[in-house]
């Protein structure tokens, strides 16, 4: 079935660069996600990238894309405290469910000062 | 523009009563509607879904149901709350294809 696997916890000091990687196991996913959860909040989508790329930028945020390996990564450039949050991967398929959004148990971004 | 309407935000409830949380979109028609739970130090759980009108989908057993009485509402019910239904409920909607899904800001439910 489809599976979508996230670190829990990533821990990282301002200034520096953070990488939160996801894999996922449907190969039909055409387009993957990641989306930003501040707490008591509501997911925020973040970006997203299409399945025929490999990599896209967008400001501090670059997406990668490993098709063959089914890996995801998230680059955030420059971390700042208010990039702490929960991070989710997720992925949209034409599978059973009819192309509802698998997601990944989330990644809970830490930024110390 | 498009937007999503969920409420209440935050919601304490006896073990036993009944729950109704609603979720309504604007700005757009026929969209597929889902609902999502996260419990506590967990990830997100897709609970139903819906692609029309009275049309529903589950995707786990549980004491819950949801209806879409309407093109652009959907609802979320239980006859009688379990301790275990606590948790941050989140509706969701996209439209039809490989497009982003959009959320509500959540309902917070805690069950006494």
């Amino acid at each position: 079935g489809e599976d979508v696997e996230q670190s829990l916890f990533l821990s990282v000091r301002e200034g520096d660069s953070s990488v939160i990687n996801c894999t996922y196991t449907d190969s039909s996913s055409t387009y993957l996600y990641w989306y930003k959860q501040e707490p008591g909040a509501g997911l925020q989508l973040l970006t997203y990238i299409f399945s025929n790329m490999d990599m896209k930028q967008d400001q501090r945020l670059t997406v990668l894309l490993n098709k063959k390996d089914k890996h995801l990564s998230l680059r955030i450039a420059d971390t700042q405290t208010g990039d702490s949050a929960i991070y989710f991967c997720a992925e949209r398929g034409y599978g059973g469910s009819q192309g509802n959004l698998i997601f990944g148990k989330g990644t809970k971004l830490s930024v110390k000062p | 523009s498009q937007t999503i309407h969920q409420w209440p935000a935050t919601l304490v409830q006896p073990v036993g009563s009944p729950l109704s949380l609603e979720c309504t979109v604007e700005g757009t028609s026929n969209p597929n509607l889902y609902w999502y739970r996260q419990a506590a130090g967990r990830g997100l759980q897709l609970l139903f879904y819906s692609v029309g009108i009275g049309q529903i989908s589950s995707e786990v057993p549980q004491n819950l149901s949801a209806s879409r009485p309407q093109d652009r509402q959907f609802i979320l019910s239980s006859k009688k709350l379990l301790l275990s239904d606590s948790g941050f409920y989140l509706c969701a909607w996209n439209l039809k294809g490989p497009t982003e899904a959009f959320f509500g800001q959540g309902t917070r439910l805690t069950v006494v």
